[in-house]
């Protein structure tokens, strides 16, 4: 397996309260994702980063913010979550733009 | 808009059958077509991939067929086996930008 860290696993939290998720990697790629996977809608990326401070938005950015401080961390913040924001987190990595991505083990987030 | 629509949503076929997944992709300047193959509990993998110079590739019972002018790329599993029952994402993407992926057909293989 690529050296991604997804924490933590899984996650209760109540409607309102701030949430981050975090993606660790040892692969030292510059490239990093979020996506999020909901059944009927596959993977759907968030957020996506380029390099240490550098990210962009992705098609369903509304609700979430990230940073990257360092090359191998990536965070996903839920500012305030809500119900729909329940979903399976991936974070995913890729050394360059025309390499394969890899995976971390997912973060499963529910929110009541 | 969803740039990569992905068919049938599930499948099942019998042990040493040929199962086949089908994409289409919109835009044009798309150039690395890949296949993800996502177990129970676990990150998407991938699986194979095919970049628009060639029409086909094979990887072992894995195998992509690209239609440039129809804008379709499909994914065979020959002989397919219970282990492979998974779920398989393709996507595409330009190079440069992230992967644009399917919303996934679910395959179960019957003994």
């Amino acid at each position: 397996d690529a050296g991604i860290t997804q924490s933590p696993r899984h996650k209760v939290t109540e409607t309102g309260t701030p949430v981050t998720l975090r993606c660790h990697q040892t692969e030292n790629h510059r490239y990093m994702y979020w996506y999020r996977q909901d059944p009927g809608h596959g993977l759907r990326l968030i957020h996506y980063s380029y390099g240490v401070k550098d990210t962009d938005k992705g098609e369903v950015s509304d609700g979430y913010s990230v940073s990257r401080s360092k090359t191998e961390d990536f965070l996903l913040t839920l500012e305030s979550a809500t119900s729909s924001q329940t979903s399976v987190y991936f974070c995913a990595i890729r050394r360059d733009m025309n390499t394969e991505a890899f995976f971390g083990q997912g973060t499963r987030l529910t929110v009541v | 808009q969803q740039q990569v629509k992905q068919s049938p949503q599930s499948l099942i076929v019998q042990k040493g059958g040929i199962s086949i997944i089908n994409c289409a992709y919109e835009n044009t300047a798309f150039d690395y077509f890949p296949w993800y193959q996502q177990f129970p509990g676990k990150g998407p993998a991938l699986l194979i991939a095919i970049r628009p110079d060639v029409s086909e590739k094979k990887e072992g019972r894995f195998t992509i067929s690209f239609n440039k002018s129809a804008k379709q790329f499909s994914l065979h599993i020959m002989d397919s086996q219970p282990g492979d029952s998974a779920t398989y994402f393709c996507a595409a993407t330009l190079t440069g930008y992230a992967l644009n992926f399917g919303k996934g057909t679910s395959l179960l293989v019957t003994p």
